[in-house]
């Protein structure tokens, strides 16, 4: 089955500077890679999306990269403000009903103002 | 307001003595899934449900049953809980997000502790 890695685990940076968090997956047919942001108390909340027939994906302040050839792909935000401090989480699919989503570890973001 | 819905929020309960956890939806979603979330471990499958009378088995199913008898419900079951099933659980359904794309929509969780 697939496997997610995440990493780091824990990333602090101080406002304004930018933030990177990386994922690899094993399964070369998962062809779908959202990441979520996850609040104290919150559930999980989908902040963007990449599917594999693309390399780049950007919204506002926040990207997405994948490297189908090197399966990987990463989070990047810019200008991180104190409001991006949350857990991220990416996870990866196959198919495109993705029954089976895999996520990685979690990755707990501080930002510091 | 469209939402994902569980209840109960806490539960603490005993070795053996058997619990449901309920996850609503009302956006008319197909498909709905299980998660537990553990320290350093993510968020871990149970169990998903691609419509009505159909589901199937995520990363970790031990221990849990499922039923999606209508649409619009999708209840967490163990039978006998044990202390390895002290987490926080998560309940979600995939719809269209308003950008085109499907996406997840969470539940707000279930802290289980078993004592």
């Amino acid at each position: 089955g697939e496997n997610v890695e995440q990493h780091p685990s824990t990333l602090s940076v101080q406002e304004g500077d930018s933030a990177v968090i990386k994922c690899t997956y094993s399964d070369s047919a998962s062809n779908y890679f959202p990441w979520y942001k996850q609040e104290l108390g919150k559930g999980p909340q989908l902040i963007i999306d990449i599917r594999s027939n693309v390399g780049e994906k950007k919204d506002q302040r926040i990207a997405v990269t994948l490297n189908k050839t090197a399966k990987h792909f990463s989070l990047h935000i810019t200008e991180t403000q104190p409001e991006d401090s949350a857990v991220y989480f990416c996870a990866a699919s196959a198919g495109t009903s993705y029954g089976k989503l895999t996520f990685g570890q979690g990755t707990i973001l501080t930002v510091h103002p | 307001e469209a939402q994902v819905t569980q209840n109960p929020r806490y539960l603490i309960t005993v070795t053996g003595k058997k619990l449901t956890v309920t996850c609503s939806q009302n956006m008319n979603h197909e498909y709905m899934s299980w998660y537990r979330q553990d320290p350093g471990l993510g968020l871990r499958q149970i169990y998903y449900s691609m419509n009505v009378e159909v589901t199937d088995k995520g990363d970790v199913p031990e221990g849990y049953k499922v039923s999606r008898k209508e649409k619009r419900n999708f209840p967490l079951i163990l039978e006998s809980p044990s202390p390895n099933q002290t987490s926080l659980y998560f309940c979600a359904s995939k719809g269209w997000g308003g950008t085109g794309d499907e996406k997840l929509f969470f539940g707000s969780g279930t802290q289980l502790s078993v004592l």
